[in-house]
C-alpha cells in the first residue's frame, strides 16, 4: 500500500518557526494526529485535527489540513531546543475494535542555537 | 492521568527463552494495542484488543502471543524469537467508540534485544 509520507529531516534555528509536512493516503480518516518521539522514548500525543476542520491552534502548535490534497502540516512557533525530536503524523481508521493508526515515515527536527 | 506504563523498560533474551512484556493503564480505556518499532522507522500495528477481546491481528507470527487479562492490563508473551525481532515494543490505549475521537496514548516502550 501507499506510505504516509513525510520529509526525513528539518533543521531550524532556535526561535524560528518549524513547519513539518505530511501527505496521507486515506481520505476517509476522521482524525489526523501528530506525535513526538524523543530518543529512546515512547510517543507523545501533541495534537489532532478533525477532518472537517482546516486549522487548529494549540499554544505554539498550529495544524493545517488540506483535505483535497491530503496534506497535513504542523507548525511549531518559537522553536526551542527541547523541541528536537522525531515527529510522526498518523492517519486513523476507526474500526469497531479501536483506532488503527498508520504512521508517517517521521521527520527528525533538529533545533540549533 | 494519561499514563500507560510498560515493564520492563529493557529486555535481553535468548532465542530459546520465554518472556513477557506487560502494559497497564487506568484511564478506563477499552481498546489496547501493541505496536512494534524498528530503528529509524515508524511504529507498526501488531494487535488490537477491544473490550478484552482480540479484534485485530496484523498477521503477526505466532511466536508473539498477546493476552488481555482485564480491561487495564495487556501482555505480550514472547517465545522462540529471532534476532530480527529486536525492536522497541510500544503499548497504547484509547477509547473504543466508533465515530468518536479515539486518540491513542502510548507507553514508553520496552526495548527488546534478542541474542
Amino acid at each position: 500500500g501507499e506510505d504516509v509520507e513525510q520529509s526525513l529531516f528539518l533543521s531550524v534555528r532556535e526561535g524560528d518557526s518549524s513547519v513539518i509536512n505530511c501527505t496521507y493516503t486515506d481520505s476517509s480518516s476522521t482524525y489526523l494526529y501528530w506525535y513526538k518521539q524523543e530518543p529512546g522514548a515512547g510517543l507523545q500525543l501533541l495534537t489532532y485535527i478533525f477532518s472537517n476542520m482546516d486549522m487548529k491552534q494549540d499554544q505554539r502548535l498550529t495544524v493545517l489540513l488540506n483535505k483535497k490534497d491530503k496534506h497535513l502540516s504542523l507548525r511549531i512557533a518559537d522553536t526551542q531546543t527541547g523541541d528536537s525530536a522525531i515527529y510522526f503524523c498518523a492517519e486513523s481508521a476507526v474500526t469497531g475494535g479501536g483506532n488503527k493508526l498508520t504512521f508517517g515515515t517521521g521527520t527528525q527536527l533538529k533545533v540549533e542555537l | 492521568d494519561t499514563e500507560v506504563t510498560q515493564t520492563p523498560k529493557h529486555l535481553v533474551m535468548g532465542m530459546t527463552n520465554k518472556k513477557s512484556l506487560k502494559c497497564e493503564q487506568h484511564m478506563g480505556h477499552r481498546a489496547m494495542y501493541w505496536y512494534k518499532q524498528k530503528a529509524k522507522k515508524p511504529p507498526e500495528l501488531m494487535f488490537v484488543y477491544s473490550y478484552e477481546k482480540l479484534s485485530i491481528n496484523e498477521s503477526v507470527p505466532s511466536r508473539f502471543s498477546p493476552e488481555c487479562p482485564n480491561s487495564s492490563l495487556l501482555n505480550l508473551h514472547l517465545h522462540a524469537l529471532q534476532p530480527e525481532d529486536s525492536a522497541l515494543y510500544l503499548c497504547a490505549s484509547s477509547q473504543s467508540q466508533q465515530g468518536r475521537n479515539t486518540e491513542a496514548f502510548f507507553g514508553q516502550g520496552t526495548r527488546l534485544t534478542v541474542v
